[in-house]
This record gives structure tokens, sequence and C-alpha cells, in this order.
């Protein structure tokens, strides 16, 4: 049972436009989600996080939106740069249970020069 | 950010053979680590909970076993795969807890089972 959704398994940008990546979840007790980036053969690295209290988090380039009642967030990023082509993993928890992080499956991201 | 190592960072090893891979938080105490395991293509997959000083939690159909966790510091969490087989093959990747909501992660660890 994935509870974290990614479906789109890869997505291509060209460098300067915005990429978005999409994210859904099943569980509604998850009320704090992130997003990682991941390079092959490395820890996946944090980037940004939100909330549920909040439908909107930015921090310079990259601004993650929740939408509770869809059960979906995105991560936008903007402009796209080369060096943002890794695979990008979204993951939730639960603030105040054992807050084991539940990831999604990943969407690898390529930016066209 | 916080550091978090991995050591090693790759290991070969025969059928059989235990390995034993190390997480340690560099700059930080962490009360909480965790471990995970990613197949190629596919996300990652936590294993259990390691809590320093008490019995790591493992996740539904992980065997406590043969995926031994030590805790015995707030810096140093152990992972030994025993009697480990080539379908253990994997990369294993350790987070370290560092506030509320925050995990950082390890660079990962490489197996490969001969």
């Amino acid at each position: 049972d994935q509870q974290v959704k990614q479906n789109s398994p890869s997505l291509s940008v060209q460098e300067g436009r915005i990429s978005i990546l999409n994210c859904d979840y099943t569980n509604s007790m998850f009320d704090y989600f992130l997003w990682y980036k991941k390079y092959p053969a490395e820890g996946p690295t944090f980037l940004i996080s939100i909330s549920s209290i909040k439908d909107k988090n930015e921090d310079g380039r990259f601004t993650v939106f929740l939408n509770k009642s869809a059960k979906h967030l995105s991560l936008h990023i903007v402009p796209s740069q080369p060096g943002d082509s890794a695979v990008y993993f979204c993951a939730a928890l639960v603030s105040f249970g054992n807050e084991k992080l539940t990831f999604g499956t990943g969407t690898r991201l390529t930016i066209i020069p | 950010g916080a550091v978090v190592s991995q050591h090693p960072s790759w290991v070969i090893c025969k059928s059989g053979t235990s390995v034993k891979i190390e997480c340690r938080s560099l700059d930080f105490q962490a009360t909480t680590m965790f471990w995970y395991r990613q197949f190629p293509k596919q996300s990652l997959m936590l294993m259990a909970t390691s809590n320093e000083g008490s019995k790591a939690t493992y996740e539904q159909g992980v065997e406590k076993d043969k995926f031994l966790i030590n805790h015995a510091s707030l810096t140093l969490s152990t992972l030994t795969v025993t009697s480990a087989h080539p379908e253990d093959s994997s990369f294993y990747i350790c987070s370290a807890k560092h506030g509320p909501e925050t995990q950082y992660f390890g660079p990962g660890t490489r197996l490969l089972v001969l």
C-alpha cells in the first residue's frame, strides 16, 4: 500500500522554465511534508518542507504547495537550472507520532540546457 | 545543515558473511536514527527506527535477527547484516533525527553480496 505516490517517474524541463513535481498521499494522519533531492549513490538532501497548517512555503527558487482537501502537494522550481537534475522524493510524516518518514517513489527531473 | 556520515560507503562480501554499517551524526546528538533500504529504481523503504539506549523498532517484514541494530551512543548507530545473501544487496541509508520533523541523511552504503 503506497501511501505517498509520485505518479510521474520522470520529467524533462527546459533550463530557465518552471519545474513542477507532484505528489499525492492517502493517509489523512500525515501532517508534515518534505521534499528531498537525491543523486545516484548518495543520500537524500533536504530541500523544503511544509506543515499541514500552511498551504504554501517558499525558499528561494523552491516553493511547495499543499492542498489538504485533495491530499496533494507540489514542488515548484523556478527558474530551473542544470544542477537541479536529480531524483526528487516527497515524504510525509505524522509529527506527533514516531515521525517515521514515508517516501514517495520519486520523480527523475532532467533539466535540458 | 547537520552532517551524517556512513561507513563504509560500499562493501562487497561473500554470501554467508556478516557486514556492519556505521551511521554517525558528526555535529549533533541524535536520540533517534532511522535505517532505510533502496532497491534500484524504487523508493526508500524504512527498515527500522533506532533509539539510543533501547531496542530498535522494526518495520513489518524486516527480520530483526538478520538486520541487527545497535544505537549505543547519541552519535552512533550500527546496522549489521548477518549471514548476508545476494538478495540483501542494496543501498542502505541512515538518517538522524535533528529537531522536530527534521532528519538528515547519510550518504548511503552500497552492499553487494556475491
